[in-house]
């Protein structure tokens, strides 16, 4: 069935440092891909997503493209900081599979100044 | 406008006691979504109500689950006779349609504790 699989953390990262958190995908077709973030005390909030390939997702400065030749969504930012520090989330969702959402684990982020 | 709101924000219980979780969903929205996540995992799908069709049930964990969304807006998450397994933070989503590119809107949760 579809899945996400997303790099496990936790990951610290001093202020301004460059962010990879990986994500990968199994799926039949086209699902749609997002990130999802939960800020210290809060709900989770989308982030960014990408409903087709070679789409990129892009918000607040992180960034995710979409690649179906390598099933992957990674989320990149060219200089965290420490008010990035978040868990977060990818996840999947296909009209195939009644529009359920699959989650990742989820990544914790630690930005240290 | 309000959000997605869940109450109550915590519940602590004894194992054995029934209990009831609630979800007012945005106004309007006709996709509600239920999620557990328990320490250290990952967000895992409960139950999706959709309009007036029949939810999508198959997340529910055992029949001590289970979940009503009354005139398509207020739902509540039902657990019977909970066990310590069943400590963790429900989340409720709902989005505008239920469609697969769509956004969803996330509660704040709530953490159930069972002693």
């Amino acid at each position: 069935g579809d899945s996400v699989t997303q790099m496990e953390g936790p990951v610290t990262l001093s202020e301004e440092a460059f962010l990879t958190i990986n994500c990968t995908y199994t799926a039949t077709g086209y699902p749609s891909l997002f990130w999802y973030v939960q800020y210290p005390g809060e709900g989770l909030q989308l982030l960014l997503k990408a409903t087709k390939a070679d789409d990129k997702g892009s918000n607040k400065g992180f960034e995710a493209t979409y690649r179906k030749e390598t099933t992957s969504f990674h989320l990149e930012k060219g200089s965290v900081q420490v008010s990035d520090s978040a868990v977060y989330f990818c996840a999947l969702s296909h009209w195939n599979t009644g529009n359920q959402f699959y989650f990742g684990t989820g990544t914790s982020l630690t930005v240290i100044p | 406008g309000a959000g997605v709101s869940q109450s109550p924000s915590n519940k602590v219980t004894e194992k054995g006691k029934d209990v009831e979780l609630r979800c007012d969903p945005i106004s309007g929205h006709t996709a509600l979504y239920w999620y557990r996540q328990s320490l250290g995992q990952g967000l895992e799908f409960l139950i999706y109500f959709q309009g007036n069709s029949a939810p999508d049930k198959s997340g529910l964990p055992s029949d001590r689950f289970s979940a009503e969304r009354t005139g398509g807006s207020v739902s509540t998450l039902t657990i019977q006779r909970t066990q310590q397994e069943d400590s963790a933070v429900y989340l409720c989503a709902s989005s505008s349609m239920g469609g697969h590119q769509e956004t969803q809107y996330f509660g704040p949760g709530t953490r159930l504790l069972v002693l």
